[in-house]
């Protein structure tokens, strides 16, 4: 099953409003990433946290890891509707049978922010 | 711009032709990635290339061959591919290659495929 995966799968906020994005995984990991995707172009890099981190900030981003929970959230505060994308989360470490680990993403929550 | 231009945008082909895509980077990056996206489904890690070697090769079947002629630039040929095989292809490079997962990936803007 896959390693990362986004949860609300779609949201629809208002602008102007936070928007809070899940990522849960399973195994254990060194980072996790956060990538942002305009319908049908490539992946965008929003941040890196690493294992050891909890939070970190970018601009309007907020990240948490929750490394007991395995669990991640990407919260974009006073959004906008150009902020309308796909949000993967991504993560490298081990494995299950504590071999090397690409980086795996999942499947993406869609944020549609309203004007 | 990420630095990473892919070409074509856009490719239909039928399930005997041959086509290549093509990936060139302007980062100066040493490792280059192709990845599949396909509708409703994770992004799938095909190859992996570091220094121009093949570092990773993902149970991808041989009708998708990969070639690194050198740091800048990556190709991607296809042949009797299936009609499942439609998805978005996406070249990303990074500034080196370790392994788990570690690096930050620069991504370029895809090629759709559509396999008739």
């Amino acid at each position: 099953s896959q390693q990362g995966e986004e949860d609300p799968q779609a949201l629809s906020i208002q602008e102007g409003e936070n928007a809070t994005m899940n990522c849960s995984y399973k195994t254990s990991i060194n980072n996790l990433q956060w990538y942002r995707q305009n319908s049908g172009r490539g992946l965008v890099h929003l941040i890196l946290i690493r294992s050891n981190e909890r939070e970190k900030h970018s601009g309007r981003l907020r990240v948490t890891l929750d490394t007991s929970k395995k669990s991640s959230s990407l919260l974009i505060t006073a959004s906008r509707a150009a902020d309308t994308a796909s949000y993967f989360c991504a993560t490298g470490g081990l494995n299950s049978s504590g071999s090397a680990r690409q980086l795996t993403f999942g499947s993406g929550t869609q944020l549609t922010v309203l004007p | 711009e990420t630095g990473v231009t892919q070409t074509p945008r856009h490719l239909v082909m039928g399930m005997t032709n041959k086509k290549s895509l093509k990936c060139e980077q302007h980062l100066g990056h040493n490792a280059m990635y192709w990845y599949k996206q396909s509708a409703k489904k994770p992004l799938e890690l095909m190859f992996v290339y570091s220094l121009e070697e093949r570092v990773e090769n993902n149970s991808v079947p041989s009708r998708f061959s990969p070639e690194c002629p050198n740091s800048s630039h990556l190709f991607l040929h296809l042949h009797t591919l299936q009609p499942e095989d439609s998805a978005l292809y996406l070249c990303a490079s990074s500034q080196d290659y370790r392994g788990h997962g570690r690096e930050k990936l620069f991504f370029g803007s895809g090629t759709q495929l559509s396999v008739l």
